[in-house]
């Protein structure tokens, strides 16, 4: 089975402050894909990041960082000095090379606090 | 480019009042099709895909079904509607062939539906 955990149902912070989001995956796949959404109020889901199951390497963008780790199966999502429009809900998925269907976490909502 | 619409983008039906969600993407030929829905503060759940015309395999036993009259064009129905329909529906597309760098999902801009 294919299951996305995201442990933190709600982050408050204040703004500069650096904040981790951990994601843990479970999958039996060796061909697999993850990926960090943003979904603002709005509601519209904002493509963040895209891993493949090959590629251990971490990533920066800006005020963004991931952290994947096939050995601890997480994919933890880190922004340095937060700011007030970084509030938003975040959703970590896998999404499995053989059954094409993209699993969500519950989401993790982060506030940044002026 | 490809693109995906989906409409309407907010809606207010009563209880027992029947429903019709369309999703159309453009700029692409044979995608995979998926409709989920999000409660409120709650997560994304797949309610249905679709690998081809006529093709529809359901995730979850509900009051929701879904067809796929043409290969880009995506509708969620329901007969009716009860109050926990209400909720938020977004409409996604993938291309499993070629599998791409870029490979993953596309979603519209979703519906908020509200059954009052």
């Amino acid at each position: 089975a294919q299951k996305v955990t995201q442990a933190q149902t709600e982050i408050s912070v204040v703004e500069k402050e650096d904040v981790t989001l951990d994601c843990v995956y479970e999958t039996r796949d060796t061909t697999y894909y993850l990926f960090w959404y943003k979904q603002p109020p709005s509601g519209e889901l904002v493509f963040l990041i895209r891993r493949n199951s090959f590629d251990e390497q971490n990533e920066i963008s800006g005020r963004y960082s991931w952290n994947f780790q096939k050995s601890t199966s997480s994919f933890n999502f880190t922004i340095t000095a937060s700011q007030v429009v970084d509030s938003a809900v975040y959703f970590c998925a896998l999404l499995s090379y053989n059954t094409d269907k993209l699993i969500f976490g519950t989401g993790t909502r982060l506030q940044v606090f002026p | 480019s490809q693109t995906i619409h989906q409409w309407p983008a907010t809606l207010v039906q009563p209880v027992g009042s029947p429903l019709s969600l369309e999703c159309t993407v453009e700029g692409t030929s044979n995608p995979n099709l998926y409709w989920y829905r999000q409660a409120a503060g709650r997560g994304l759940q797949l309610l249905f895909y679709s690998v081809g015309i006529g093709q529809i395999s359901s995730e979850v036993p509900q009051n929701l079904s879904a067809s796929r009259p043409q290969d880009r064009q995506f509708i969620l129905s329901s007969k009716k509607l009860l109050l926990s329909d209400s909720g938020f529906y977004l409409c996604a597309w993938t291309l499993l062939y070629p599998r791409t760098v870029s490979y993953g999902y596309t979603f519209g801009s979703g519906t908020r539906l509200t059954v009052v």
